[in-house]
């Protein structure tokens, strides 16, 4: 069990650029979540997969936010045309299981910093 | 009235005494409760969950959840400084396949 593992952990970037994320979930979790945190913030629910499939996605996420789970094994999250207020954490996190809601088990984040 | 609610301390507790942290939720119909521990500049890391009404005890940490109330409850026993972070509670969102998270209190440990 080598954890949930984020890429990269900073990311510092001109407003309007495009940027993309990478999670890889330990090895046996079909489940996958995005989540944005602002500081004195809690985590804030982006999207989930269910090994490929995109079973969710936040009402709050724009169309400049899209990921995806090919194969049901790491996933990316991409943001088009980056604006100040995208600055944040961006945290994923996997747990495993077919029905209920289990313990999710987080990785370290990505840190975005828009210029 | 927001889905997750905690008091956004600082909660300052002695070392070696209790520390209670409560969060109260707004979907009757939850039925998965958890809590994280989160350090600053690092990211959430579980510490219990909690599925049924009543106590449930890890080590120092217990979990107390009361369905009919709505709330959830977190006692750490004899209080370190080590264990000054926030701490934040999860809950299901009934329906759909979400956590919601409240905005965690930070507790403070005074050696």
């Amino acid at each position: 069990d080598t954890g949930v593992s984020q890429d990269p952990r900073h990311k510092i970037t001109k407003r309007g650029q495009n940027v993309t994320f990478r999670c890889d979930p330990i090895s046996e979790h079909n489940r996958l979540y995005w989540y944005r945190q602002t500081l004195g913030q809690g985590p804030e629910f982006l999207t989930y997969f269910q090994n490929e499939a995109q079973l969710e996605k936040s009402r709050l996420l724009s169309d400049r936010f899209s990921a995806e789970r090919p194969k049901g094994s790491f996933s990316t999250l991409e943001i088009q045309r980056t604006e100040q207020g995208d600055s944040a954490m961006y945290l994923c996190a996997s747990s495993h299981g077919t029905g209920g809601f289990q313990p999710q088990h987080f990785g370290d984040g990505t840190r975005l910093s828009i210029l | 009235q927001k889905e997750v609610e905690q008091n956004s301390g600082p909660l300052s507790v002695p070392e070696g005494a209790i520390a209670s942290l409560n969060c109260t939720y707004s979907d009757r119909v939850s039925q998965s409760f958890f809590w994280y521990r989160q350090y600053s500049g690092k990211s959430p890391e579980l510490i219990m969950s909690i599925y049924s009404n009543g106590d449930k005890e890890d080590g120092r940490f217990t979990a107390q959840l009361n369905k009919a109330s709505q709330y959830v409850s977190l006692l750490i026993r004899d209080s370190q400084p080590s264990d000054s972070a926030t701490y934040l509670c999860a809950v299901n969102s009934a329906g759909t396949y979400k956590y919601i998270f409240g905005t965690g209190t930070r507790l403070k440990v005074l050696a």
